[in-house]
């Protein structure tokens, strides 16, 4: 059964270094997100993105945060400058057209000290 | 804005125990609802949904039904397993966004002893 793939499963980074955390949707899927969630507190949403655009963005997606599609494949959440509040689970997650199921990574554990 | 509450957990029963965990909404549209389930080191995983007032969603023994009037999802299984240990999230989709967001809930671990 094909899945959404997320890399690396941990990352542990310091204040105000840059970080991508990587996503593999399912290959015939083309709308693509992104959540996060604080330990301790709801899922959030943050992003999502279709044809090579940003079709959606909350408030927490502010300017340190950009996406890309670089190639046909990968679907990357870059973190320009982290702070330790970005510390959070990260989800991935694709649909096939966003009326149907969003199909969820594993998640990237990511700690900035 | 919208919102999605659940029970807090974590949640421990016994195997064959009945379960049900509490979901509420706020939403000011017509949302679509589902439950989510993450099992220890996996993704969030679909269990079910329901798209409109009354809809009951139902796999693998889960099943929850959409009450308009008490705004609330809560899903129930009438006979748990050790395997059913995981988080359930309670989420929604707003129509106002093309469905494209999920709004969740805190999540509630079920804790299922033999």
């Amino acid at each position: 059964e094909p899945e959404v793939t997320q890399t690396p499963s941990h990352q542990v980074t310091q204040m105000g270094q840059e970080v991508i955390l990587r996503c593999v949707p399912i290959s015939n899927h083309l709308y693509f997100y992104w959540y996060r969630q604080i330990l301790g507190q709801k899922v959030e949403f943050l992003v999502s993105f279709y044809n090579n655009e940003i079709s959606e963005k909350s408030e927490i997606f502010d300017d340190q945060f950009s996406v890309e599609r670089p190639d046909g494949s990968n679907f990357t959440l870059k973190i320009r400058s982290t702070k330790l509040e970005d510390s959070a689970m990260y989800f991935c997650a694709s649909s096939a057209d966003p009326l149907e199921t969003q199909y969820f990574g594993p998640g990237t554990r990511l700690l900035v000290l | 804005g919208d919102s999605v509450t659940q029970m807090e957990g974590p949640v421990t029963l016994s195997e064959e125990a009945f379960l049900t965990i509490n979901c509420t909404y706020t939403a000011t549209g017509y949302p679509s609802l589902f439950w989510y389930v993450q099992y220890p080191g996996e993704g969030l995983q679909l269990l079910l949904k329901a798209t409109k007032a009354d809809d009951k969603g139902s796999n693998k023994g889960f099943e929850a039904t959409y009450r308009k009037e008490t705004t609330s999802f809560h899903l129930e299984k009438g006979s748990v397993q050790v395997s059913d240990s995981a988080v359930y999230f309670c989420a929604l989709s707003d129509p106002r966004s093309g469905y494209s967001t999920l709004t969740f809930g805190k999540g509630t671990m079920l804790l299922v002893s033999p």
